[in-house]
């Protein structure tokens, strides 16, 4: 069946360094890969998607690059802050149904 | 609040013991989803609806386990003679079916325990 996985499933950087969160999948029809940041206690929230027909999106600080050939897709933050702290998940939808990833705590370290 | 609602937010109950819970998409979303989420771990899927219909369960879902929308509006979810394993939290998602890629705003979830 579809599988989604997610690496690292901890990442701690210092303040204002880089964070990359890497993610295959197994469904070659998938086409539509959004992230999602979980803080705790919290419900997940959307923070950046991309389409299958893309290679690469930003938004300020975060971008996602997809590798359809390779099935795999990345997620990077760039000038972390404190307040990126939380758990992030990747997924990937093929057919109606989002198969989410294991998760990446990342802590930001002062 | 136009979010996505869930009730109730917390629920103890004794195994064996039967449970429901309910969920309220954005008014305008046709597809409302269910997951699971376990301590550690990303949401499962369970099931969804487009309106009224179910379109697909998780081959993971127990008979224990029965969801119904019968208005294509607020959905259920009942969990059968409860287990210890059935401890966890319950979200519940809701996208617009305009086109193939739609984004799925979850509610605040219900956190089911299980003595």
């Amino acid at each position: 069946g579809e599988n989604v996985e997610q690496h690292p499933s901890t990442l701690s950087v210092q303040e204002g360094d880089s964070a990359v969160i890497k993610c295959t999948y197994s469904d070659s029809a998938s086409n539509y890969f959004p992230w999602y940041k979980q803080e705790l206690g919290k419900r997940p929230q959307l923070i950046i998607d991309i389409r299958s027909n893309v290679g690469e999106k930003k938004d300020q600080r975060i971008a996602v690059t997809l590798n359809k050939t390779a099935k795999h897709f990345s997620l990077h933050i760039t000038e972390t802050q404190p307040e990126d702290s939380a758990v992030y998940f990747c997924a990937a939808r093929g057919d109606d149904k989002i198969i989410f990833g294991k998760g990446t705590r990342l802590h930001i370290l002062p | 609040d136009t979010g996505v609602s869930q009730d109730p937010r917390h629920k103890i109950t004794k195994r064996g013991q039967n449970v429901t819970f309910r969920c309220d998409p954005i008014s305008e979303h046709n597809r409302l989803y269910w997951y699971r989420q376990t301590l550690g771990q990303g949401p499962e899927f369970l099931t969804y609806f487009q309106n009224e219909a179910q379109l697909e369960k998780s081959r993971l879902l127990s008979d224990r386990f029965s969801a119904e929308r019968p208005k294509g509006s607020f959905s259920t979810l009942e969990i059968q003679r409860t287990e210890q394993g059935d401890s966890a939290m319950y979200l519940c998602a809701s996208s617009k079916r305009t086109g193939s890629y739609n984004e799925q705003f979850f509610g605040p979830g219900t956190r089911l325990t299980v003595l």
